[in-house]
């Protein structure tokens, strides 16, 4: 079968760190996505790795290891807008996403 | 740019009615959208996928006559709730796709809050 794993829900304080781990088992991978969701609100892009390495936009950074099946969200600075849910999705080679259930993040005061 | 729309983004209706949500890609052209549905606090569930010009594959326990979708043109697709009952009643995303030779996307639309009374 096809699954994509990561945590439920995180907690962080505004102006921390954090990291979102995600892994997946796939028929085949042609790319990872990051998409942050609000709640009631459609999701959003993150960013797209393809190539094992770390991706970094802004206070946003990516890292993909295929070999691992491995991926993670880095959050910088984190400010209480971030508070959101984080899904991670997985092209399979079929131009179709598989989903995670996504990571609903909670940054505290 | 790769701007897509939905519309309406909130519907209440009665039980046994039927309700069609349009997405459209603004500002390119899409071959491929997808329709979606989240129930509250769950992850994005993949109903269809919806190609211009063919008849939509449907993911297993989607029902295709209950739920029609119909791409008539490279920017436009419809979904249609046809007899809907309360369970029906969800957030229903569109994304249209946009592929190149290394790189493909899918740009969402703002969903459509359905609720069935």
């Amino acid at each position: 079968g096809q699954n994509i794993d990561q945590p439920t829900e995180m907690t962080a304080t505004e102006g921390a760190i954090v990291q979102i781990n995600c892994t997946y088992q796939t028929s085949g991978f042609n790319g990872l996505f990051w998409y942050q969701q609000h709640a009631g609100e459609a999701p959003t892009f993150l960013s797209y790795n393809v190539l094992d390495g770390l991706e970094e936009k802004g206070r946003f950074s990516s890292f993909l290891s295929r070999s691992k099946g491995y991926s993670y969200l880095l959050l910088k600075e984190l400010q209480m807008k971030d508070s959101a849910s984080y899904l991670c999705a997985v092209n399979n080679g079929n131009y179709q996403l598989i989903w995670g259930a996504g990571t609903k993040l909670i940054i505290k005061p | 740019g790769a701007v897509v729309s939905q519309h309406p983004s909130w519907v209440i209706c009665k039980s046994g009615t039927s309700v069609k949500i349009e997405c459209r890609s603004l500002d390119f052209q899409a071959t491929t959208m997808f329709w979606y549905r989240q129930f509250p606090k769950q992850s994005l569930m993949l109903m269809a996928t919806s190609n211009e010009g063919s008849k939509a594959t449907y993911e297993q326990g989607v029902e295709k006559d209950k739920f029609l979708i119909n791409h008539a043109s490279l920017t436009l697709s419809t979904l249609t709730v046809t007899s809907a009952h309360p369970e029906d009643s969800s957030f229903y995303i569109c994304s249209a796709a946009l592929f190149g030779a290394d790189y493909n996307e899918q740009f969402f639309g703002p969903g459509t809050r359905l609720t069935v009374l």
